[in-house]
């Protein structure tokens, strides 16, 4: 069945840049998504990549899209306090309808 | 502003009552869904609703209930058949199929019921 995993927890120093690995194993999925969640708020979307491309770049964003391995990557460069949250990986659900299958989420704390 | 919302923020319920979470978007969008978040999980889907008086089971149906009368509005019920209600509920909405768009799916704010 599809399912989609990524680490838990990431901590980095502000400044420095984080990346955020996730792996899927939906072969057919047409989109990948990166959502991010501040604590008790709802998902905001970050940016998608579709699955024809390799790379998309949206200012301090860039996602890496490896399809041979099923494993994507979000970059983001001069990590901010702000930064701070629950980052998801989502993949489009191939089977038919606009279902999304999620990660369990990566939190990121960025420290000065 | 457009934009999703989720009514109330934080609901408390005694266990064996239903309790109805409310969600309304202003997008226009046609399809809508309900999601539950549970500590160090993913969402994972309740129901979908593509199109107005029309829904679909997701992936943990059992023990909810919904309804599509209006095109802005996708109630939740939590029935008492739901045996671990306590969650984090998040709605849903997205472009429909037919609008070729990229499907992303936008949330509301979420609405955190606790039952005792």
């Amino acid at each position: 069945g599809e399912d989609v995993e990524q680490s838990l927890f990431l901590s980095v120093r502000e400044g420095d840049s984080s990346v955020i690995n996730c792996t899927y194993t939906d072969s057919s999925s047409t989109y990948l998504y990166w959502y991010k969640q501040e604590p008790g708020a709802g998902l905001q979307l970050l940016t998608y990549i579709f699955s024809n491309m390799d790379m998309k770049q949206d200012q301090r964003l860039t996602v890496l899209l490896n399809k041979k391995d099923k494993h994507l990557s979000l970059r983001i460069a001069d990590t901010q306090t702000g930064d701070s949250a629950i980052y998801f990986c989502a993949e489009r659900y191939s089977g038919g309808y606009n279902k999304l299958i999620f990660g369990a989420g990566t939190r990121l704390a960025v420290h000065p | 502003d457009g934009g999703i919302t989720q009514s109330p923020k934080y609901l408390f319920r005694k266990e064996g009552q239903n309790v109805t979470l409310s969600c309304e978007q202003n997008l226009n969008h046609d399809a809508m869904y309900w999601y539950r978040q549970d500590p160090g999980q993913g969402l994972r889907l309740i129901y979908y609703s593509q199109i107005v008086n029309d829904f679909q089971k997701g992936d943990i149906a059992e023990g909810y209930s919904v309804s599509r009368e209006k095109k802005e509005s996708f109630p939740l019920t939590v029935t008492s058949a739901q045996k671990n209600p306590t969650a984090f509920y998040l709605c849903a909405s997205s472009m429909g199929p037919s609008s070729g768009r990229v499907y992303e799916q936008y949330f509301g704010p979420g609405t955190r019921l606790t039952v005792t």
